[in-house]
């Protein structure tokens, strides 16, 4: 199985700031056919996950620019140019190109 | 509009069974692969199962022989029969695209040790 490993767990941000949160794969996330099969989603509390970034670098309809992902092979990052209050939740980085699909352990995003 | 509406959860006693659907509307659901993902209580996300093509189906290893995942193409709809429950079922389900990032609203399951 492919582990994920994100850090940091926990990323205490104040408002207006950048945040950066990586997500190492234990094998290439580099599909057969060309893609790389790597979403960022974003659980804020007592909600369902939502994607924000889907193949490393794409940004999901309706989310907002100020988040970014990009990455290489088994090297992902998730950035926010300025974290906002509605920021605040839970972010998994997830790889489906092999199975079984698997999740970092998330990182808990708060407000300082 | 996509929207992925899971039903079917509830309370079961160790050893019965449920059956998960998940209605998909707004996209090309047939030509999606689908997956189920669950959510222990307090606890981060864990693939469930999926379903590539009409046929193509994976379990984790935590369910394999108990869980079946199937489709209806013909009513847009996602099914996760399950059965022989333990407690450590309980939790959130959700229906997601496997690649293309849509995600329903969960449903709960529990199930009493």
């Amino acid at each position: 199985d492919i582990v994920m490993t994100q850090t940091p767990l926990s990323s205490p941000v104040t408002l207006g700031q950048p945040a950066s949160i990586s997500c190492r794969s234990s094998q290439s996330l580099v599909h057969s056919d060309g893609n790389t099969y790597l979403s960022w989603l974003q659980q804020r509390p007592g909600q369902p996950p939502r994607t924000l970034i889907y193949k490393i670098s794409n940004r999901f309809s309706g989310v907002p620019d100020r988040f970014s992902g990009s990455g290489a092979g088994t090297d992902f990052t998730l950035k926010i140019s300025r974290v906002e209050a509605e920021d605040v939740g839970v972010y998994y980085c997830m790889q489906a190109t092999q199975f079984p699909q698997t999740f970092g352990q998330g990182t808990k995003v708060e407000i300082k | 509009e996509v929207h992925l509406l899971e039903s079917g959860g509830g309370l079961v006693q160790p050893g019965e069974s449920l059956r998960l659907s998940c209605a998909a509307s707004g996209f090309s659901f047939r030509v999606q692969a689908m997956s189920w993902v669950r959510q222990a209580p307090g606890k981060g996300l864990e693939w469930v199962s999926a379903i590539v093509g009409s046929s193509a189906t994976y379990y984790a290893d935590s369910v394999k022989g108990r869980f079946t995942i199937s489709r209806d193409n013909s009513k847009n709809t996602l099914y996760l029969q399950m059965n022989s429950l333990r407690a450590e079922d309980t939790a959130v389900y959700y229906c997601a695209s496997r690649t293309s990032g849509y995600w329903g609203q969960g449903t709960l399951v529990t199930v009493p040790s």
